[in-house]
C-alpha cells in the first residue's frame, strides 16, 4: 500500500505564529486529503486537494503530486487550532492515513 | 445539511455480545466504508462498500461483517465483540466509486468492550 509520512510528529506554537506540516506519500494518488481531528475526536475535512493550492481562511495547502508531497500552512494560530492533523491519500478505493502531527497552540 | 451519521457515539459492552454501529449518509453517496483508530496504529480501513449489495474487505476485517442493502446506510456488525475490538470508529462516504471524490467522515463511534 502508499506509504504516508508527516512531519513533525509533534509541534507546540504561541498564539499568533504561523507554522507548516508536510505530508511525504510514496506512490502517485488520485486523492489527498487533509483533515484535523479535534480534541473531542471529530474528523474535521480541511481540504480535498490532489494537486495544486487551496486557501480557506488561515488554512491554506499546496500539493505537488510529481514530487509526492503535500504541505499544510497554518496561519496566526489560535488554540481553536490544536488538535491532530492528518494527511490522507487515496491510491485505489481507500484512503491511508499518516501518522498524523499532533498541534498544541498556546495562548 | 449533508451529513454522515453514526449511532450510537458511545458505547461500553461485554465480550461476546453482538453489537450493530449503523452508519447512514443523505448525500446520494456510492462509496461507503468504516475505519478504526487504535493509538499507535492511525486509522485503518475495515470494509468499504462500492455500492449496494457490493461490499468488500479492507485491511482489518476480521471479527466485523457489514452489510449494504439500502444505498444510505452502511451498518457495522460485531456477531462477537472481544476486547480487542475496543477502539474509534468512523463511518465514511463519497460520491462515486469510479471517480476519486473527498471523502467525508461521521462522528465516530468509541467503543469499549469488557
Amino acid at each position: 500500500g502508499i506509504q504516508v509520512e508527516q512531519s513533525p510528529p509533534d509541534l507546540i506554537l504561541q498564539e499568533g505564529a504561523n507554522s507548516t506540516l508536510r505530508c511525504n506519500f510514496s506512490d502517485s494518488v488520485n486523492n489527498l486529503q487533509w483533515f484535523h481531528q479535534n480534541p473531542w475526536g471529530q474528523l474535521i475535512n480541511l481540504f480535498y486537494i490532489p494537486s495544486g493550492t487551496k486557501q480557506n481562511g488561515r488554512l491554506s495547502a499546496t500539493t505537488v503530486a510529481t514530487e509526492r508531497y503535500s504541505l499544510l500552512y497554518i496561519s496566526s494560530s489560535q488554540t481553536t487550532d490544536s488538535g491532530v492533523y492528518f494527511c490522507a491519500v487515496q491510491g485505489d478505493y481507500k484512503l491511508s492515513f499518516g501518522a498524523g502531527t499532533t498541534v498544541t497552540v498556546r495562548a | 445539511e449533508a451529513q454522515v451519521t453514526q449511532n450510537p457515539r458511545y458505547l461500553i459492552t461485554v465480550t461476546g455480545k453482538k453489537l450493530t454501529v449503523t452508519c447512514s449518509q443523505n448525500m446520494n453517496h456510492e462509496y461507503m466504508s468504516w475505519y478504526r483508530q487504535d493509538p499507535g496504529l492511525g486509522l485503518r480501513q475495515i470494509y468499504y462498500s462500492m455500492n449496494v449489495e457490493v461490499t468488500d474487505k479492507g485491511d482489518v476485517p476480521e471479527g466485523y461483517k457489514v452489510s449494504r442493502k439500502e444505498k444510505r446506510n452502511f451498518p457495522l456488525i460485531l456477531e462477537s465483540p472481544s476486547p480487542n475490538q475496543t477502539s474509534l470508529y468512523f463511518c465514511a462516504s463519497s460520491l462515486g466509486r469510479r471517480t476519486y471524490n473527498e471523502q467525508f467522515f461521521g462522528p465516530g463511534t468509541r467503543l469499549t468492550v469488557l
